[in-house]
């Protein structure tokens, strides 16, 4: 299995560019999360979907931040328009729906730099 | 109250030490607890992981020590490699069925030879 895919693996862009974060999840799982990772908040969940449907957006940030799962393949989030401050690595995870918590495959990230 | 607690922020330990490091949390309803392992440049990956029906659990040099009155648990490494270096995060979630995790700061642990 490859594992969840993000991409692109590294984003630099400049305040009040739009940026979109892809992801797609392991074969299978049904259950989607996007983090965002920094030195000072460490890893904030921001939104999680179940079997497509967004489950809790309470730690988006603010409306700048979107995200929407179209699939079960496929998952993006967006920023519009990006500031300085947004700059952090971007995870997104899937598990596995089944009755009880279960371990949560992380990707590799995206590191997004806005200046 | 649905916060973790993690200490210490940094931890440096000599090979073959035992590192320990610690969670807190207020939440009584949560009833998982893993931890997560995470390398430079790489996402977080599943290390072990404890339900509050056990006091502790042990897989190979990694051993949870779960006390459910004290809500606390704790990561202890045994026989600790340069290998282990990396940040752990402690995590917990609440309910069956629930698969939103509440992740601790973090602890950047170092093993040193």
């Amino acid at each position: 299995d490859a594992g969840v895919i993000q991409s692109p693996r590294h984003e630099v862009t400049e305040m009040g560019q739009e940026v979109t974060l892809r992801c797609k999840p392991i074969s299978g799982h049904n259950s989607l999360f996007w983090y965002r990772q920094t030195m000072m908040r460490g890893l904030e969940l921001l939104i999680y979907f179940n079997n497509n449907v967004p489950i809790d957006d309470s730690g988006m940030p603010e409306d700048r931040f979107s995200a929407k799962m179209p699939n079960a393949s496929f998952s993006t989030l967006k920023i519009q328009p990006s500031e300085p401050r947004d700059s952090a690595v971007y995870f997104c995870a899937s598990t596995e729906l089944a009755g009880t918590p279960r371990e949560q495959y992380f990707g590799p990230g995206t590191r997004l730099t806005v200046t | 109250q649905q916060q973790v607690k993690q200490s210490p922020q940094s931890l440096i330990v000599q090979k073959g030490g035992i590192p320990i490091i610690n969670c807190a949390y207020e939440n009584t309803a949560f009833d998982y607890f893993p931890w997560y392992q995470q390398f430079p440049g790489k996402g977080p990956a599943l290390l072990i992981a404890i339900r509050p029906d056990v006091s502790e659990k042990k897989e190979g040099r990694f051993t949870i020590s779960f006390n459910k009155s004290a809500k606390q648990f704790s990561l202890h490494i045994m026989d600790s490699q340069p290998g282990d270096s990396a940040t752990y995060f402690c995590a917990a979630a609440a309910g069956a069925g629930s698969y939103q995790l509440t992740f601790g700061k973090g602890t950047k642990l170092s093993v040193i030879p």
